[in-house]
């Protein structure tokens, strides 16, 4: 079974500043892919970045970037530059290369504080 | 549509009635999947819909749990003689192509609460 850990349930970042927030995962398959999901108020999910398993190079859409470990199982968002908009719930997440399900961590809040 | 769009928005029901939950996914997208978000924990996958297959159903928690998804378009989910558990917010959401390693696209969601 594949299991996501979000050990941060809440975290706070001043404006401008920037917040590492951490994922881990465990699996015995070896072609996967990895999410974080952004969860605003209105509860709409919204990708934020995408990882593939066989890519070594680190994944990066604008302000956000990860840090992925593949033998540490690690999958860390973070997040340059930090804007009120980001003040949101993000969850990271697994999928096997063959499957049609995620598995979910249990989330991290995220508040930017101005 | 422009997005995925759920309904009711919120639903206040008592314990051991009915409720349905609407999914209408984008136009032209083939799989849809419907996840349920309790308080404090992640997304739990309920179902998965594409195209004409059979779904898979093996994330539904009990038998009282439901759905289907009519002419590959919209999917209602059906919770049968609703307990107090079954309080939570219930998403959809839609992609194009069978392997979610597509972009999925959430609606916002029912926020079901359980009396």
């Amino acid at each position: 079974a594949q299991t996501v850990t979000q050990s941060q349930p809440e975290m706070s970042v001043q404006e401008a500043e920037t917040v590492t927030l951490s994922c881990t995962y465990d699996t015995s398959e070896n072609n996967y892919y990895l999410f974080w999901y952004k969860q605003p108020p209105s509860r709409q999910m919204i990708l934020v970045i995408r990882q593939e398993a066989y890519k070594q190079q680190n994944a990066t859409e604008n302000r956000f970037s990860v840090n992925f470990q593949k033998a540490a199982k690690s999958f860390s968002l973070k997040i340059s530059d930090s804007q009120l908009g980001d003040t949101a719930m993000y969850f990271c997440a697994f999928m096997k290369d063959t499957g049609n399900q995620f598995y979910f961590g249990t989330g991290t809040s995220l508040t930017v504080i101005p | 549509g422009a997005g995925v769009s759920q309904s009711p928005s919120n639903k206040v029901t008592e314990k051991g009635k009915d409720v349905e939950l609407r999914c209408d996914p984008i136009s032209g997208h083939t799989a849809l999947y419907w996840y349920r978000q309790s308080l404090g924990q992640g997304l739990e996958f309920l179902i998965y819909f594409q195209g004409n297959s059979a779904p898979d159903k093996s994330g539904l928690p009990s038998d009282r749990f439901s759905a289907e998804r009519t002419g590959g378009s919209v999917s209602t989910l059906t919770i049968q003689r609703t307990q107090q558990e079954d309080s939570a917010v219930y998403l959809c959401a839609s992609s194009l192509v069978r392997q979610a390693t597509e972009k999925l696209f959430f609606g916002s969601g029912t926020q079901l609460s359980v009396l």
